[in-house]
């Protein structure tokens, strides 16, 4: 079966662009989250869907962070604009079980140059 | 500050030993997870203790969970060198009425041959 599948994986940009991450989920999971992993501040969680609503966002950083998930197969986080200090490796998780038991892609690395 | 904070944060063993890695955490939790991430890789759920429980086995992992001491431990017996990786802590528990899944900062654990 494929896992959580993420696209692209490495992205360079200046500041100032917009970036879109993109995340497919497992299929049958209803459970979908966005994280941010950094050597500073280790992995912290951004927002957590359920059914393709937003559960929890009180992690997204700034008004310049938005996620949306409009079906159940299929999220994106974007940022806008895009800052130096938005540099970081940003994973996508699933689950059928919420918070439990999440399979992880291999992550988007992000460099904002 | 993080809820789970591991210790130690980088562990270097020989191959066919055991290695233990501790988290301990500050809130009532409903349960702790175990994770592993390779370098340049996503992480991979290993195991799952409920606060209930004491101890819990999978293979060669064995995790135990004191909550009285809200501390957790996680023992991989006959280390080989495929287990070099980071392990994190997760909890999992009810903050401000929300159910979130918090991330320790990890040990680095690498396996010599």
């Amino acid at each position: 079966d494929a896992g959580v599948i993420q696209s692209p994986r490495h992205e360079v940009t200046e500041m100032g662009q917009e970036v879109t991450l993109r995340c497919k989920p497992i299929s049958g999971h209803n459970s979908l989250f966005w994280y941010r992993q950094t050597m500073m501040r280790g992995l912290e969680l951004l927002i957590y869907f359920n059914n393709n609503v937003p559960i929890d966002d009180s992690g997204m950083p700034e008004d310049r962070f938005s996620a949306k998930m409009p079906n159940a197969s299929f999220s994106t986080l974007k940022i806008q604009p895009s800052e130096p200090r938005d540099s970081a490796v940003y994973f996508c998780a699933s689950s059928t079980r919420g918070v439990q038991a999440q399979h992880f892609g291999d992550g988007t690395r992000l460099s904002i140059l | 500050s993080q809820q789970g904070e591991e210790d130690p944060q980088a562990l270097s063993i020989q191959e066919g030993e055991n290695a233990t890695m501790n988290c301990s955490y500050k809130t009532s939790i409903n349960n702790l997870q175990w994770y592993r991430q390779n370098s340049g890789r996503g992480l991979v759920h290993l195991i799952l203790i409920r606060s209930n429980e004491r101890e819990k086995h999978s293979g060669r992992l064995r995790v135990t969970l004191d909550t009285s001491k809200k501390s957790s431990s996680l023992l991989i017996t006959a280390s080989r060198a495929a287990d070099t990786a980071s392990y994190f802590c997760a909890t999992d528990a009810t903050i401000q009425g929300a159910q979130k899944l918090v991330f320790g900062q990890g040990t680095r654990l690498t396996i010599n041959p």
